[in-house]
């Protein structure tokens, strides 16, 4: 598709439960980010991978987070053990500069909601 | 590591009108980018401006258009003639070395018919 592209839209789940959401990042884009945006806040920072691999993985806040973009295009974060505190708007964004210089495209993101 | 500040959690315009929307930021980098964003109800961010560290001249993109202070790290939005369609959350964002970007808490911007 023509920009970043996020499933599911909305996704609830009980506490304790696993949820996998899916990036698909404009084509071509090396690097690839995951940002967690809670409610009247600015995004914060999860992992960036370039190419396939993992970057810099220093914002997720504990071993139940995890992400993986095995063939450098598609990326799947995956929770595990789901806690209310995990209720968030997940985005995805994808860029062409793997420098931190250039534009980041983001996608609408994917919100999940914990009960 | 870097923090981004906005100060302003809402603020208000009437049509036509110009707001400025503050944002100050620290860090002890030379060479880096900043960044404004605007985040409408459909949640897709999209890209307002850049600024380049290195470039004194102040960055501008038709009716958008920064105060960028390095010595002071003040960057600041000015949207002139505001629109409806500029109602938004605009985040302020910082680009250095560690590649990702660092955003600030933002301002819900509404512009008043």
């Amino acid at each position: 598709g023509a920009g970043v592209s996020q499933t599911p839209s909305n996704k609830v789940t009980e506490k304790g439960k696993y949820v996998e959401l899916r990036c698909d990042p404009i084509s071509g884009h090396t690097a690839l980010y995951w940002y967690r945006q809670s409610l009247g806040q600015g995004p914060e920072f999860l992992i960036y991978f370039q190419g396939t691999g993992a970057a810099d993985d220093s914002g997720l806040p504990n071993d139940r987070f995890f992400a993986v973009r095995p063939e450098g295009s598609v990326s799947t974060l995956k929770i595990q053990r789901t806690e209310r505190g995990d209720s968030a708007v997940y985005l995805c964004a994808s860029s062409s500069s793997s420098m931190g210089t250039g534009e980041l495209f983001f996608g609408e993101g994917s919100r999940l909601t914990v009960l | 590591a870097q923090t981004v500040t906005q100060s302003q959690p809402e603020m208000s315009v009437q049509e036509a009108e110009t707001v400025t929307l503050s944002c100050t930021y620290d860090t002890s980098e030379n060479n880096y980018y900043l960044f404004w964003y605007k985040q409408p109800p459909s949640r897709q961010m999209i890209l307002v401006i850049r600024q380049e560290a290195y470039k004194q001249q102040n960055a501008t993109e038709n009716r958008f258009s920064v105060n960028f202070q390095k010595a002071a790290k003040s960057f600041s939005l000015k949207i002139s003639d505001s629109q409806l369609g500029d109602t938004a959350m605009y985040f302020c964002a910082f680009g250095g070395s560690a590649r990702q970007l660092t955003f600030g808490s933002g301002t819900q911007l509404t512009v008043l018919p």
